[in-house]
C-alpha cells in the first residue's frame, strides 16, 4: 500500500467551475498536510498547508482534512486555464518521513 | 530575497561516470532534500539532512551520496552513473520537521 494516493486523472472542468482534487494516506498518525502544484517542465510550488481537521481557504483554494477517514483534499473554485497543472499531494507521516503522492492533472477548459 | 538553486539545469553523461549536482538555499534552512522525479513513479526522496554534518537515506538511495559541510549545500552525487538514473532530480529545503517543503527549479539529468 503507498503512502499516498491520488487518482492520476486527468480531470477536466470548464472554466468558471470547481476543481475537486482527492487524497488519501496510509498512516494515520500523520501530522501534516501539504498540495503543491506543479506546471509542466518546472518544479513543485507550494499553495496550501493544513495541520488541524476541518477546511482551510486561501482565495481560490480550499483545503480539507479529515483525519478520521485519512483524506485530504482540495477545492479550486473559479476555475481558471492557468490552473492547468499537476496537483501533488504531500504528507509528513508520523515517523516525519515525507511522502508525495504521484499527482492528479488538471485542464481548465476555457 | 532567499531562494533555493540547483546546478547544471541540464546534464548529460556517460555510464560509469561519477556526476555531482549542486544545490544551494539561502533560507538558512537545517532541513534539505534530495528528490528524484519520474513518470508513473512521482516524487521521491533520494537522501535528505536535518543539519551539518548530518545525513540520512531516503526511500531511493542505492548509487547515490551526499555530504553536509554547511548550512546552505547538500550536494548529491551519482558515484558510478547508470542509465536508470536518467531522471529530474529536485533539491528542497524546509524550516524545521512538520513544515512544508520548498522547491529548487530541477536538474535534468541524462546518462547514456
Amino acid at each position: 500500500q503507498k503512502e499516498v494516493e491520488q487518482n492520476s486523472g486527468p480531470l477536466s472542468v470548464p472554466e468558471g467551475a470547481i476543481a475537486s482534487l482527492n487524497c488519501t494516506y496510509s498512516d494515520r498518525g500523520s501530522q501534516s498536510f501539504f498540495w503543491y502544484r506543479q506546471y509542466s517542465g518546472k518544479s513543485p510550488e507550494l499553495i496550501m498547508s493544513i495541520y488541524s481537521n476541518g477546511d482551510k481557504e486561501d482565495g481560490r483554494f480550499t483545503a480539507q482534512l479529515n483525519k478520521a477517514s485519512q483524506y485530504v483534499s482540495l477545492l479550486i473554485r473559479d476555475s481558471q486555464p492557468s490552473d492547468s497543472a499537476t496537483y501533488l499531494c504531500a504528507v509528513n507521516n508520523q515517523g516525519n518521513q515525507f511522502y508525495f503522492g504521484t499527482g492528479t492533472s488538471l485542464t481548465v477548459i476555457p | 530575497d532567499a531562494e533555493i538553486t540547483q546546478s547544471p539545469r541540464h546534464k548529460i553523461t556517460e555510464t560509469g561516470r561519477q556526476v555531482t549536482l549542486a544545490c544551494h538555499q539561502t533560507w538558512n534552512h537545517n532541513n534539505m532534500f534530495w528528490y528524484r522525479q519520474d513518470l508513473g513513479h512521482g516524487l521521491r526522496l533520494i537522501h535528505y539532512s536535518y543539519g551539518v554534518q548530518d545525513t540520512n537515506k531516503g526511500e531511493v538511495s542505492d548509487g547515490y551520496s551526499v555530504s553536509r559541510s554547511n548550512t546552505e549545500d547538500l550536494p548529491l552525487t551519482l558515484e558510478s552513473a547508470a542509465s536508470s538514473q536518467t531522471s529530474v532530480y529536485f533539491c528542497a529545503s524546509s524550516e524545521g520537521l512538520n513544515y512544508e517543503q520548498y522547491f529548487g527549479p530541477g536538474t535534468r539529468l541524462t546518462v547514456t
